[in-house]
């Protein structure tokens, strides 16, 4: 199958500080990527859809202000979370979809706001 | 309001037993996936079913697709400890691919 990465797998980041995640396609291109969050012990909620070469498409109650989203190149979507907070520690992962519209996912960030 | 309903959310058994997971929803999926996912990990991709009626089979998984495109059933022969992790099915709808609510399976050595 298809492998995506992320970039870095744990962070650890002090409130008020902003973190940015990397998503990659290493064999394919992906004109369309998304962003999940996982709770502990449930599942993958959607927060985006990142578009290459325009605007992200937020889910409902996603603060497209908190969560930047950029997808520069056919390969390469970050999430940027700006002035994190300790509730917005969680498991973000995210996935990019080939040209059969089948999504692979990456291994996910473990992200911890102190 | 959940998209796709998955059940049962956990289930503990014990080696050599069957077992059936379900995915409802009231809506059309033009596809669905089912991926299994380990504790720190993304979701691995197990089977993509496209056409109602489908059944697709992975060694002692068998996946079905129901006829309307609107439920799909993941069945485990004889499970082994090793078939342990989160299960997922993921449905896709107007492009974007949304999550039930997952499976815990555990199986009992």
């Amino acid at each position: 199958g298809a492998v995506v990465s992320q970039h870095p797998s744990r962070v650890i980041c002090k409130s008020g500080t902003s973190v940015k995640i990397e998503c990659r396609s290493l064999d394919f291109q992906a004109t369309t990527m998304f962003w999940y969050r996982q709770f502990p012990k449930k599942s993958l909620m959607l927060m985006a859809t990142s578009n290459e070469g325009s605007k992200a498409t937020y889910e409902q109650g996603v603060e497209k202000d908190k969560f930047l989203i950029n997808h520069a190149s056919l390969t390469l979507s970050t999430l940027t979370v700006t002035s994190a907070h300790p509730e917005d520690s969680s498991f973000y992962i995210c996935s990019a979809r080939d040209h059969r519209s089948i999504q692979f996912f990456g291994p996910g960030t473990r992200l911890t706001v102190l | 309001t959940q998209l796709l309903e998955q059940s049962p959310q956990f289930l503990s058994i014990q080696e050599g037993e069957n077992l059936t997971v379900y995915c409802n929803s009231s809506s059309v999926f033009s596809s669905l996936q089912w991926y299994r996912q380990e504790p720190g990990e993304g979701p691995v991709l197990l089977v993509t079913v496209v056409t109602g009626g489908e059944v697709k089979k992975l060694k002692r998984l068998t996946f079905q697709f129901g006829d309307a495109r609107k439920d799909s059933s993941l069945h485990i022969t004889a499970a082994q400890p090793g078939d342990t992790g989160l299960y997922l099915c993921g449905g896709t709808i107007a492009q974007k691919l949304v999550f039930g609510q997952g499976t815990r399976l555990t199986i009992n050595p």
